[in-house]
């Protein structure tokens, strides 16, 4: 069964540090991956995603990933946070075979300190 | 467009009473979803519908009833609420053609008592 584990539950920040969130999912086959933001009081809301070609990719609001097919990872980045980055970041996988189901790691609250 | 809408935004039920959750879509997908979401859990997958006309259980459906009452709407019923059933509901859409990008709505949060 596939599955998507995210290391961190909470991270703490000051405004202008590095930022990396990491993700590791468990498949053998062919994935799509994404990289989903909830900011406080509103809905989940696409950050990144990769389908297919250069495994670095770019996402809204300076946020970037890579997926590192031998380690099963995607982790996302960014090299300096701003305070507006609070939220909690959820990575997910669906796989090329596996029909219409998204799985979804346990997230990880994000906040920045001003 | 307004995107995935979610009615209602917050509901207060005993435990035993019914209630249906809507949800409605205006970008034309034809793939709908019912997750909730649970503190350390992420969001699970109760139902989904692939194309209008179809349904299928995801990994939490026990207590759930959905309709895809059209290609738009997608509701999730609970037809004897428990308190393990507080959460909070997001539907989602997405196109049936992968990446499947998913869309969601705002949340229903769901206090079962």
């Amino acid at each position: 069964a596939q599955s998507v584990s995210q290391h961190n539950h909470h991270v703490i920040l000051s405004e202008a540090a590095s930022l990396e969130l990491g993700c590791n999912y468990s498949y053998g086959g062919t994935v799509n991956l994404f990289w989903y933001v909830q900011y406080p009081g509103q809905h989940l809301q696409l950050l990144l995603k990769y389908f297919s070609g250069d495994p670095l990719v770019k996402g809204i609001k300076g946020f970037e990933a890579e997926f590192i097919k031998s380690k099963f990872s995607f982790n996302l980045r960014k090299p300096s946070v701003q305070w507006s980055d609070t939220a909690e970041y959820f990575c997910a996988v669906n796989a090329r075979s596996g029909g219409f189901k998204t799985i979804f790691g346990a997230g990880t609250r994000l906040f920045v300190k001003a | 467009n307004a995107g995935v809408t979610q009615t209602p935004k917050f509901q207060v039920l005993k435990t035993g009473q019914s209630m249906t959750l809507q949800c409605a879509q205006d970008m034309n997908h034809n793939s709908m979803y019912w997750y909730r979401q649970d503190p350390g859990m992420g969001l699970r997958l109760i139902y989904y519908s692939a194309s209008e006309g179809t349904t299928d259980k995801g990994e939490v459906p026990n207590g759930y009833n959905v309709s895809r009452l059209n290609k738009r709407e997608f509701s999730l019923r609970l037809e004897s609420a428990a308190p393990s059933q507080t959460s909070v509901y997001f539907c989602a859409s997405s196109e049936v053609d992968r990446p499947r990008t998913q869309y969601f709505g705002p949340g229903t949060r769901l206090l079962v008592l």
